[in-house]
């Protein structure tokens, strides 16, 4: 069974900080990793979503990474902004055709301080 | 972008009653939809994954008669949660497929709904 473990749980810096946010996984046969933005009682936005045969995926201030063979992916935030502050996920995705699922971690709180 | 809907956003009810929540896409078909159950500080877990003209796919542990889902069209899920307990508050959160994507269909980007908070008294 899957499971994804998402360090740290929360994690407070001042703006202008770069930061890495990290996320592990126990089966490495994924499709796919995908990083979320969800804001307080509201739904997710896609960030990136990284192919399982690509490294990394980049948009603006944002890069996600992934190592497939040790189980990880890392978000790195540049400059961090206000704005910024919201609960990150990852989740992976398995199975083919209409066994495909979405595994999540539980988050990681992020807050920026101005 | 594709736009996933969800409706309402917040639903209060009384134990034993029951509480249908919709799910639209606008301006895309979506043949599949998933949705999700989320309580405080854990994770999203997958309930059941919605097709359209069939019935849905649950998940273990998910109750196909007390979670109806309905998948009428290209364009509405629907989620009853039938004789709601205390227990049944959570927030309930569906998402669709991006339509525009060019490759398999399991690689997929999912767009989420902004989901409904259930409180059931």
């Amino acid at each position: 069974k899957q499971e994804v473990t998402q360090i740290p749980a929360a994690l407070s810096v001042p703006e202008g900080e770069n930061l890495v946010l990290n996320c592990s996984f126990t089966d490495s046969a994924i499709y796919n990793l995908q990083w979320f933005r969800q804001d307080p009682g509201k739904g997710l936005t896609s960030l990136l979503l990284i192919q399982s045969s690509q490294r990394e995926q980049t948009s603006g201030r944002l890069n996600a990474s992934l190592d497939k063979s040790s189980g990880r992916s890392t978000l790195y935030i540049a400059a961090s902004q206000p704005g910024d502050s919201a609960t990150y996920l990852c989740a992976v995705g398995q199975g083919g055709g209409s066994n495909y699922k979405l595994t999540f971690g539980k988050g990681t709180l992020l807050t920026v301080n101005p | 972008g594709a736009v996933v809907s969800q409706h309402p956003s917040r639903v209060i009810c009384k134990s034993g009653t029951s509480v249908k929540i919709e799910c639209r896409s606008l301006d895309f078909q979506a043949t599949t939809m998933f949705w999700y159950r989320q309580f405080p500080k854990q994770s999203l877990m997958l309930m059941a994954t919605s097709n359209e003209g069939s019935k849905a796919t649950y998940e273990q542990g998910v109750e196909k008669d007390k979670f109806l889902i309905n998948h009428a069209s290209l364009t509405l899920s629907t989620l009853t949660v039938t004789s709601a307990h205390p227990e049944d508050s959570s927030f309930y959160i569906c998402s669709a497929r991006d339509p525009l994507w060019q490759g398999s269909s399991y690689n997929s980007p999912l767009h989420f709904g902004n989901g409904t908070r259930l409180t059931v008294t």
